[in-house]
């Protein structure tokens, strides 16, 4: 079956502007997850949902960063008033349950360059 | 919360030879340590994952340990190949909701 897909694949915007970056789970898996990959670091975990709720948001580092859910399927990460260290490739994955037991399979990334 | 460390974050092997990854955990209640691979410009990749209830699991060349007491888990990947050269992130559970990632080794084989 179809894997994890995000669109878009590059998003180049200039700092102030505001973005959004969407998600599509592999379909029946309740969890999603979003995380940032600045060059050559490690994931960051930002956001996690189960269904369309988010039990945690710990990561979003401030509240220019923002995401939701509809139901068990897309979700869409925005950044508001962009700034140059947004700049990194943002990642989703997704998992069947509600565990993080469950594998998660990730998407291949947006990555984004702020100006 | 969790704090997972990597080591080495680097590591050159001739091909042939094993590699080995160690990382240690912070939270006693992790239980469960997937290891992903990630290629230049692709996504991460689940290679093998280990639970609290074993000690060692193997799929082919790939093999994981996992000390409980210790609080340290590690990847060996034995006859290395050229394929082989990635980026190997290690994670712990640390809640019912996220994974606590490692800072990653990047792993060259050497033809």
């Amino acid at each position: 079956g179809a894997g994890v897909s995000q669109s878009p694949s590059n998003k180049v915007t200039e700092k102030g502007k505001d973005v959004e970056l969407r998600c599509d789970p592999i379909s029946g898996h309740t969890a999603l997850y979003w995380y940032r990959q600045r060059l050559g670091q490690g994931l960051e975990f930002l956001i996690y949902f189960q269904g369309n709720s988010a039990p945690d948001k710990s990561g979003l580092p401030s509240d220019r960063f923002s995401a939701e859910r509809t139901g068990e399927s897309v979700s869409t990460l925005t950044i508001q008033r962009t700034q140059q260290e947004d700049s990194a490739v943002y990642l989703c994955a997704s998992s069947k349950g509600a565990g993080g037991t469950d594998t998660q399979y990730f998407g291949p990334g947006t990555r984004l360059t702020v100006l | 919360g969790e704090n997972v460390e990597q080591h080495p974050s680097t590591l050159s092997v001739q091909e042939g030879d094993s590699a080995v990854i160690k990382c240690t955990y912070s939270d006693s209640a992790s239980n469960y340590f997937p290891w992903y691979k990630q290629e230049l410009g692709k996504r991460p990749q689940l290679i093998i994952d280990i639970r609290s209830n074993v000690g060692e699991k193997k799929d082919q060349r790939i093999a994981v340990t996992l000390n409980k007491t210790a609080k340290h888990f590690s990847l060996h990947i034995t006859e290395t190949q050229p394929e082989d050269s990635a980026v190997y992130f290690c994670a712990a559970h640390r809640s019912a909701r996220q994974l606590t990632f490692g800072s990653g080794t990047q792993l060259t084989v050497l033809p």
